[in-house]
């Protein structure tokens, strides 16, 4: 069975503060994909970032930068000099991936509500 | 930019009543799924569906859950006999082929009174 973690319940920062979200997921799949998702206060699910499990090299887009390290089965995701626009629960997701059919379900963290105060 | 439409936004039903959201894929994607999220919680998978049948479906998918796709468009997600712990948002999502990305659309809130 899968399993996604993110033990970080609730962060708060003031603006312009680094952040990182913790993500620890469990999988017998030996190939996998993992995920990040904003969900802003309207709603929806905001695609961020994918990564395979081949793939350890880490990612850096804009303020956002994501860690994938398999000997500890983390994919945390930092933020740099936060912004109020950043608030929001973000999901840290995995489904197990080899091609075609076999791409599974999205199994989802429980999400960190990530508050950004002025 | 395609994407995932989902109507209504929002729906409010008495308990017992069936309800239906509907969902629009993208138009070349094959895969779809059914998530639901219940206020404050996590988002949870409930069903997929491939070549017009469920590949997979949780726990809470029981007998008072379907899905059909009617036509070559539209994806449903019915719900036969609401109950008050229905109430939740409800998530359509689709993929192509190759891709393990799944699309999401806006969700649809349903309230069940």
């Amino acid at each position: 069975a899968q399993k996604v973690t993110q033990a970080q319940t609730e962060i708060s920062v003031v603006e312009k503060e680094d952040v990182t979200l913790d993500c620890v997921y469990e999988t017998r799949d030996t190939t996998y994909y993992l995920f990040w998702y904003k969900q802003p206060p309207s709603g929806e699910l905001v695609f961020l970032i994918r990564r395979n499990s081949f793939d350890e090299q880490n990612e850096i887009s804009g303020r956002y930068s994501w860690n994938f390290q398999k000997s500890t089965s983390s994919f945390n995701f930092t933020i740099t000099a936060s912004q109020v626009v950043d608030s929001a629960v973000y999901f840290c997701a995995l489904t197990r991936g080899a091609g075609g059919t076999s791409y599974g379900k999205l199994t989802f963290g429980q999400g960190t509500i990530l508050t950004v105060h002025p | 930019e395609p994407e995932v439409t989902q109507t209504p936004s929002h729906q409010v039903t008495q308990m017992g009543q069936e309800v239906i959201l509907r969902c629009v894929p993208i138009s070349n994607h094959l895969y779809f799924y059914w998530y639901r999220q219940i206020l404050g919680q996590k988002v949870e998978f409930l069903v997929s569906f491939y070549n017009n049948e469920i590949s997979e479906k949780s726990e809470i998918f029981d007998d008072q859950f379907s899905v059909e796709r009617p036509d070559g468009s539209n994806f449903t997600l019915k719900i036969r006999s609401t109950k008050l712990e229905d109430s939740a948002m409800y998530f359509c999502a689709s993929r192509d082929r190759a891709s393990s990305e799944q699309f999401f659309g806006p969700g649809t809130r349903l309230t069940v009174l």
